[in-house]
């Protein structure tokens, strides 16, 4: 079974910059999860979709970041502007349930963003 | 509200060495989830373990060994025999119904010396 795929694998921008992430989930996963890793912290949610809805974002800093999942596949994580706080990994997982507690959760290995 | 305590920010041990992760939560629901993920170098979190609520034998697979006692709120994980390839970040999670999402801890980096 092929893991949850992300890309890039790293990325190094300027603060205002813009930068977008993207995930592809094991297929049939309906669940999708973006969480943020700053250094030394454990993951943070956060957004989650089922299918192609939003269950949860109330983590999601709305005014700068932004999520899609477009037919319930594939899902693309947007920063517009960077700031230096952003510096983080970004991980993406998905979970064969409606929330992961039964099956678990696989996440990719990440996208580790630096803002300069 | 739901935490996740691993108050252990980092162990150094020697190979052969036994290591016991600590981790302690708290929720007010009654059916909960509970996970211990482990975190390479190279940045993906693999699942070890989840336990539920109701389900408070100890499991042991392989050097893995877990400890879950709901009077104290605890599951722990021993690891027996470390080695070098244990190296890595470990995370505890808690998973609840009311909260909805899976909230992690801040991790214990365990570092395993020749």
């Amino acid at each position: 079974e092929a893991g949850v795929a992300q890309s890039p694998r790293y990325k190094i921008i300027e603060k205002r910059q813009s930068v977008a992430f993207w995930c592809n989930p094991i297929s049939g996963h309906a669940t999708l999860y973006w969480y943020q890793q700053i250094l030394g912290q454990g993951p943070k949610l956060l957004i989650q979709f089922q299918n192609n809805g939003v269950v949860d974002d109330s983590q999601l800093p709305k005014d700068r970041f932004s999520a899609e999942r477009l037919k319930g596949v594939d899902s693309t994580l947007k920063i517009q502007p960077a700031k230096l706080e952003d510096s983080a990994v970004y991980l993406c997982a998905s979970s064969l349930d409606r929330a992961g507690e039964v099956y678990g959760y696989t996440f990719g290995s990440g996208t580790r963003l630096t803002v300069v | 509200a739901q935490k996740v305590t691993q108050a252990q920010t980092e162990i150094s041990v020697v190979e052969k060495e036994d290591v016991t992760l600590d981790c302690v939560y708290e929720t007010r629901d009654t059916t909960y989830y509970l996970f211990w993920y482990k975190q390479p170098p190279s940045g993906e979190l693999v699942f070890l373990i989840r336990r539920n609520s109701f389900d408070e034998q100890n499991e042991i697979s392989g050097r893995y060994s877990w400890n879950f006692q709901k009077s104290t709120s605890s599951f722990n994980f021993t690891i027996t025999a470390s080695q070098v390839v244990d190296s890595a970040v470990y995370f505890c999670a808690l998973f609840t119904g009311g909260g909805n999402k899976l909230t992690f801890g801040t991790g214990t980096q365990l570092k395993v010396e020749l």
